[in-house]
């Protein structure tokens, strides 16, 4: 299975919108509602922000929202923070009965 | 509140078997309605999807990994483990234990991660 792809990075100023997105195929993103994302700050566990292409966990702010067309899927985040700032990362569950992740992108606070 | 934490040896040497433990508290393993599963990290990289396990001991592998890779539950000590034979440089990164809801493929609680490195 082969990785997700993400930009390796993003960036924004305090109050824009930002977008990451996620591609895979129709083995994985496209082909099932199973997406999810993930905030990692440094040295930090990764933190699960959505599941599900747009469910948010309780507790994760209205900020955070995804959306999935086709074999992509998107994370975005509006009215950004200093504290979004952070990696971020990307996973399906494929046909194999697996997951995959996404490279992760970089989000940088401008 | 569930917890998850990781423990093993930090150094194991080229050829040799990384072996690590997740102990749960706060929740008991035997869920029927999640999965536990193992992730990791390598420096500076992105994660990857080792495999999982269900209370049962079904296991779930990732297709690069599974000829290496063995994960195991102990309902008895709330705990799962995680084997991985032939080591190479290649497999140092920070390991990390997580739990998925069943159905969701999402980890909603994670360990806080265990660096191992693997050199001689």
């Amino acid at each position: 299975q082969s990785a997700l792809t993400q930009p390796a990075s993003v960036s924004g100023s305090p109050g824009q919108s930002i977008t990451i997105s996620c591609t895979g195929t129709s083995s994985d993103v496209g082909g099932y509602n199973y997406v999810s994302w993930y905030q990692q700050h440094p040295g930090k566990a990764p933190k699960l922000m959505i599941y599900e292409v747009s469910k948010r966990p309780s507790g994760v702010p209205d900020r955070f929202s995804g959306s999935k067309s086709g074999n992509t899927a998107s994370l975005t985040i509006s009215g950004l923070q200093a504290e979004d700032e952070a990696d971020y990362h990307c996973s399906s569950y494929t046909s194999s009965n697996t997951w995959v992740f996404g490279g992760g992108t970089k989000l940088t606070v401008l | 509140q569930l917890q998850l934490q990781e423990s093993g040896p930090g150094l194991v040497k080229p050829s040799e078997t990384l072996s690590l433990t997740c102990s749960v508290s706060g929740g008991s393993i035997s869920s029927s309605s999640h999965y536990w599963g193992w992730i990791r990290q390598p420096p500076g990289k992105g994660l990857e999807w080792i495999g999982s396990v269900y209370y049962s001991g079904s296991t779930y592998y990732n297709p690069s990994l599974k000829s290496r890779v063995t994960i195991s539950v102990d309902t008895s000590k709330n705990q799962i483990s995680l084997k991985l034979n032939s080591v190479t440089a290649a497999d140092t990164a920070v390991y990390y234990c997580a739990r998925e809801t069943a159905g969701s493929a999402a980890g909603d609680y994670w360990g806080q991660g265990t660096l191992v490195t693997v050199s001689s």
